[in-house]
């Protein structure tokens, strides 16, 4: 079992519909989720950080969190053709676990 | 604005080559700087954990002769790619991280060896 699983995607989103990302991970004792954004060719970028059970909310980003489930969750509302990218769960156990990402593609 | 700095972005160079890239932050001391390496489609792969003023600590199967880490500030580490090869093309990237705050990537550095 990998440590921190995705659905690799691609995930097609109408533009303006809501994108929902799921991610679920095996370590019951990780403490700090992370929501990455990568373009194609660049280096991923923070979108959300959570670290406590609930709903964490930026924007048109919403981080969920369950550590009981072990699920972590990301919607993106009114989803915009810039919103095409990957989205990488991420863990941080002293290093950084990475999922494989999520490809996401917003179609106008 | 990028808060870490990574330099240069795109290098092709004959085999044989060593290769340099540095990686800074700007806006605070970084206690660790992690060095990566992603491969098409797949997703990063962390390389070795680098602490100002310690030797790095390099993952499994990373050959620390070959991948040299310097980190000789707070603000400041530098990944030398020594003898580069055709298989060690890929794209490197750093991050910086102090205590309690999301690592900062910066934006990368495509390498080709040729």
């Amino acid at each position: 079992q990998k440590e921190v699983e995705q659905n690799s995607g691609p995930l097609s989103v109408p533009e303006g519909a809501i994108a929902s990302l799921n991610c679920t991970y095996s370590d019951r004792g990780s403490q700090s989720f992370f929501w990455y954004r990568q373009y194609s060719g660049k280096s991923p970028e923070l979108i959300m950080s959570i670290y406590s059970n609930g709903d964490k909310e930026d924007g048109r980003f919403t981080a969920q969190l369950n550590k009981a489930s072990q699920y972590v969750s990301l919607l993106i509302r009114d989803s915009q053709p810039s919103d095409s990218a990957t989205y990488l769960c991420v863990l941080d156990r002293g290093k950084l676990q990475f999922g494989a990402g999520t490809q996401v593609v917003v179609t106008p | 604005g990028a808060v870490v700095s990574q330099h240069p972005s795109r290098v092709i160079c004959k085999s044989g080559t060593s290769v340099k890239i540095e990686c800074r932050s700007l806006d605070f001391q970084a206690t660790t700087m992690f060095w990566y390496r992603q491969f098409p489609k797949q997703s990063l792969m962390l390389m070795a954990t680098s602490n100002e003023g310690s030797k790095a600590t390099y993952e499994q199967g990373v050959e620390k002769d070959k991948f040299l880490i310097n980190h000789a500030s707070l603000t400041l580490s530098t990944l030398t790619v020594t003898s580069a090869h055709p298989e060690d093309s890929s794209f490197y990237i750093c991050s910086a991280h102090r205590a309690d705050q999301p690592q900062h990537f910066g934006d990368g550095t495509r390498l080709s060896i040729l």
